[in-house]
């Protein structure tokens, strides 16, 4: 069964550079998550799209920022990088009317 | 706010059962639910019960909910070397879809 796809699965950048995350999720998912981990951490909520609208808000720091496309793919935009946003991102999808959430295999940032 | 914590270890042997705990804050839980991360990989959704039931099982894995005590345990049957990752407990609150979740358990199966 096809499952959510995230690229890069690694990406390493510089302070004060920008990082754009890519979400796919798993097809006639309608609803896309994203959620930050940190080293060691459980993860953390960031941002959600329902039909291409934010559905939801947690802690996404406002130099982030995302949307959702006509074609439900995702994206998570970050500008000038800290140190502290190394960590993993994952990108979750489900349905709407569902109750399962599906994790992608995440991106693991680094900056240096 | 919502707060969802576990032990952070468990050690068992091969063909032992395993039980896993969390407590949860949030009275208005809807959903629970249990991921599996091995490392350097992403979240597997295990099974997830809805806050009206006591109890579900899936095979090898049986999840117990005490509502009253916001208590939820999973059990698994017959662990295997395979089952070594860490488990996560996550919770969905009344009108929210963003999953709370806790700080992991990391469970460990000696041959």
């Amino acid at each position: 069964a096809a499952g959510v796809i995230q690229s890069p699965r690694h990406l390493i950048k510089e302070k004060r550079e920008t990082a754009t995350l890519k979400c796919y999720p798993i097809p006639r998912h309608d609803t896309v998550y994203w959620y930050q981990q940190g080293p060691g951490q459980d993860p953390q909520f960031l941002i959600s799209f329902y039909e291409k609208m934010q559905s939801d808000k947690g802690s996404i720091p406002d130099r982030f920022s995302a949307q959702q496309f006509s074609d439900y793919h995702s994206e998570l935009n970050m500008s000038s990088l800290e140190l502290g946003d190394s960590a993993l991102y994952f990108c979750a999808s489900s349905l709407e009317s569902g109750n399962e959430q599906f994790f992608g295999p995440g991106t693991r940032l680094t900056v240096l | 706010g919502e707060d969802v914590e576990q032990s952070l270890f468990l050690s068992v042997r091969e063909g032992d059962s395993s039980v896993i705990n969390c407590t949860y804050t949030d009275s208005s839980s809807t959903y629970l639910y249990w991921y599996k991360q091995e490392p350097g990989a992403g979240l597997q959704l295990l099974t997830y019960i809805f806050s009206n039931m006591d109890m579900k099982q899936d095979q090898r894995l049986t999840v117990l909910l005490n509502k009253k005590d916001k208590h939820l345990s999973l059990r698994i049957a017959d662990t295997q070397t395979g089952d070594s990752a860490i488990y996560f407990c996550a919770e969905r609150g009344t009108g929210r879809r963003a999953l709370t979740f806790g700080s992991g358990t990391r469970l460990q199966v000696q041959p």
